[in-house]
């Protein structure tokens, strides 16, 4: 069966610090992958997509930016954050042909202080 | 994709069918309704999907009218468990998940 990881679960981070967020999914093979983001209260936000390894989608201008090394490993990162990065941070997955339900992880709860 | 309206919040009594409803009144005829949850702190979990006809899962059913510009989503006997967003959406099949816009959905509360 497949499984989708994301670590870490919560982070705090000073203003200006950097970021790296990952995700890897299991038991499936060149699978689309996303990136979200929650804040409070909010729905979610699609911020990147990937169909492919090096191929990266961005949805919103931001000072985020994702890389996809491996097949299914999928990177967030940022080399300086802001306060409005705060949120939870989702990371899913869909089979390239289909019917295209997405499988999210279990997120990221990211705190810039 | 097309845009979706949904009520801000419902309750619902514990182990009667809740009903949740979605007005996507200007669909196109090849986009399908999807329907997700999100449990508090969790990410969201796909439910069910359909096309224009109706279509029932060990989760859920999906009720979509005959001119496919509202659906109703039953959850037949809710549980405690079930208190959740729950985000109706549509999209077109073939885009794999892209472009998938989550609203601001429908906040259930299942009350004992």
């Amino acid at each position: 069966s497949q499984t989708i990881h994301q670590w870490p679960a919560t982070l705090v981070q000073p203003v200006g610090s950097p970021l790296s967020l990952e995700c890897t999914v299991e038991g499936t093979s060149n699978p689309n992958l996303y990136w979200y983001r929650q804040a409070a209260g909010r729905g979610l936000q699609l911020l990147f997509y990937s169909v492919g390894i090096g191929q990266i989608s961005s949805e919103v201008p931001q000072n985020l930016s994702a890389s996809r090394p491996q097949d299914r490993q999928f990177i967030l990162s940022s080399k300086k954050l802001l306060l409005s990065d705060s949120g939870f941070y989702l990371c899913a997955w869909s089979v390239l042909r289909g019917v295209g339900e997405q499988y999210f992880g279990p997120g990221t709860r990211l705190t810039v202080t | 994709d097309a845009k979706t309206t949904q009520p801000t919040s419902m309750d619902c009594a514990e182990g009667r069918a809740a009903n949740l409803p979605c007005n996507h009144s200007t669909i196109s005829g090849n986009e399908y309704v999807y329907w997700y949850r999100q449990i508090h702190s969790q990410g969201p979990q796909y439910i069910i999907h359909g096309l224009k006809n109706n279509e029932t899962n060990e989760m859920a059913s999906l009720i979509i009218t005959e001119d496919r510009k509202s659906s109703t989503l039953i959850l037949p006997h809710a549980t405690l468990r079930d208190t959740a967003v729950y985000y109706c959406i549509v999209r077109l099949l073939n885009t794999g998940g892209f472009k998938t816009i989550f609203g601001a959905g429908t906040r259930l509360f299942v009350k004992a």
